[in-house]
């Protein structure tokens, strides 16, 4: 069973870094892309990053660029998120998601996410 | 950048009822087009991609349609299981962008 868990959440101020962590298991982690997407609550989904199977591939959105960078350790089966300079609008909760086998840049599973709030 | 825009921006239909819902890209992105389901409290749930093809294990009453900039979602006997909110992706190349979705309720 594909498992993807989220972690590293939390309240921050603007201006300060946080790095979510995402831990998966049940599948060949090193096969697949993985994604963050994010969501405010209520509100709709926003793609965040991107990385490739063996951590090349990285795109990012916009509004994230120059300030938030994804990694991967494929020998410990995890994803990363580090954010820095963060900003009140970057207040959402952030789900780790897996690639599906037929395209890189879709979803087939997601984690429970992990919420993430910017405030002083 | 590239927008998705979807129709309408909610609705409420019966039990058994044909549901439509649109996805309309700003650009051209021939079928790199995929539909989500999200019920309320839960994850995002991927129904379709390719713009037509169904995911593994999505019930048959859901179907997609389209190319190039629109795209359709259709339910052909809606189901209270149903009730929930649809985003359309678009995944040509990066960024990659949902619509804001379609809140589906029962009448």
């Amino acid at each position: 069973e594909v498992q993807l868990v989220e972690s590293g959440g939390g309240l921050v101020q603007p201006g300060r870094s946080l790095r979510l962590s995402c831990a998966a298991s049940g599948f060949t982690f090193d096969d697949y892309a993985m994604h963050w997407v994010r969501q405010v609550p209520g509100k709709g989904l926003e793609w965040v990053s991107g990385i490739g199977w063996n951590g090349g591939s990285i795109d990012y959105a916009d509004s994230v660029r120059g300030r938030f960078t994804i990694s991967r350790d494929n020998a410990k089966n995890s994803l990363y998120l580090q954010m820095d300079s963060l900003r009140a609008e970057d207040t959402a909760l952030y789900y780790c998601a897996k690639a599906a086998a037929v395209a890189a840049k879709i979803f087939d599973y997601w984690g429970q996410g992990t919420l993430v709030t910017v405030s002083s | 950048d590239m927008q998705m825009t979807q129709s309408p921006s909610s609705l409420s239909a019966s039990v058994g009822d044909r549901v439509t819902i649109t996805c309309r890209a700003s650009q051209g992105i021939t079928n790199y087009l995929a539909w989500y389901q999200q019920r309320p409290g839960k994850v995002p749930k991927l129904l379709i991609y390719a713009a037509s093809t169904l995911q593994s294990g999505v019930p048959s009453r859901f179907s997609g349609s389209g190319s190039g900039t629109d795209f359709t979602l259709t339910i052909s006997s809606l189901q209270p299981e149903d009730v929930a909110t649809y985003y359309c992706q678009k995944y040509d190349s990066a960024p990659l962008t949902f619509g804001g979705g379609t809140k589906v309720e029962i009448k």
